[in-house]
């Protein structure tokens, strides 16, 4: 069965390093979307991709943030520069018909 | 805004008993309705869905019917068992003027443990 699969696994870094997450999709879904969960609460939106532009983002994503799909395979979320209060789980999402939303295992970024 | 209010949890059970997560929305319009799941140390799956009134979903043992009249999409399972343990999360996707690209908005979650 396909599904989305996400690396690193898990990620520190030192506060005001750029991050990049990686995510690959399930292959013929055309919808994206990156989520996280600050451990301990809510799984939050933080944007959308389609047609290779960013269809809806929340608050928290700001300029620190931005997405890329760059080879038609791979969907990126990049923290430019993190913040401590950036540590969380995020997850990847696809999906075929912008409904059903299958997710990825998570990477868990930890910033010092 | 859309919002997704579960009850508050831990939940402790034997084996065997009866599972009710109760969950209940706002949104405008007409949402989908979902129930994910977390087992520890994994992301999140898809349980089951709801995108109407009246429709119930159901996977593994598990129903939830979606109730329009009481904004109510609880989650049932009649008989758990230890491999259940695990966080279920109540979500919906609405649609804000006529458009949606699929934003899910999740309830806070509440974990299930269950005992042998």
């Amino acid at each position: 069965e396909p599904e989305v699969t996400q690396t690193p696994s898990h990620q520190v870094t030192q506060m005001g390093q750029e991050v990049i997450l990686r995510c690959v999709p399930i292959s013929n879904h055309l919808y994206f979307y990156w989520y996280r969960q600050i451990l301990g609460q809510k799984v939050e939106f933080l944007v959308s991709f389609y047609n290779n532009e960013i269809s809806e983002k929340s608050e928290i994503f700001d300029d620190q943030f931005s997405v890329e799909r760059p080879d038609g395979s791979n969907f990126t979320l990049k923290i430019r520069s993190t913040k401590l209060e950036d540590s969380a789980m995020y997850f990847c999402a696809s999906s075929e018909t912008k409904e059903t939303q299958y997710f990825g295992p998570g990477t868990r970024l930890l910033v010092l | 805004g859309n919002s997704v209010t579960q009850m508050e949890g831990p939940v402790t059970l034997s084996e065997e008993a009866f599972l009710t997560i109760n969950c209940t929305y706002t949104a405008t319009g007409y949402p989908s309705l979902f129930w994910y799941v977390q087992y520890p140390g994994e992301g999140l799956q898809l349980l089951l869905k709801a995108t109407k009134a009246d429709d119930k979903g159901s996977n593994k043992g598990f129903e939830a019917t979606y109730r329009k009249e009481t904004t109510s999409f609880h989650l049932e399972k009649g008989s758990v068992q230890v491999s259940d343990s695990a966080v279920y999360f109540c979500a919906l996707v609405g649609v804000a003027g006529g458009t949606s690209y699929g934003k899910l908005t999740f309830g806070q979650g509440t974990i299930l443990t269950v005992h042998p």
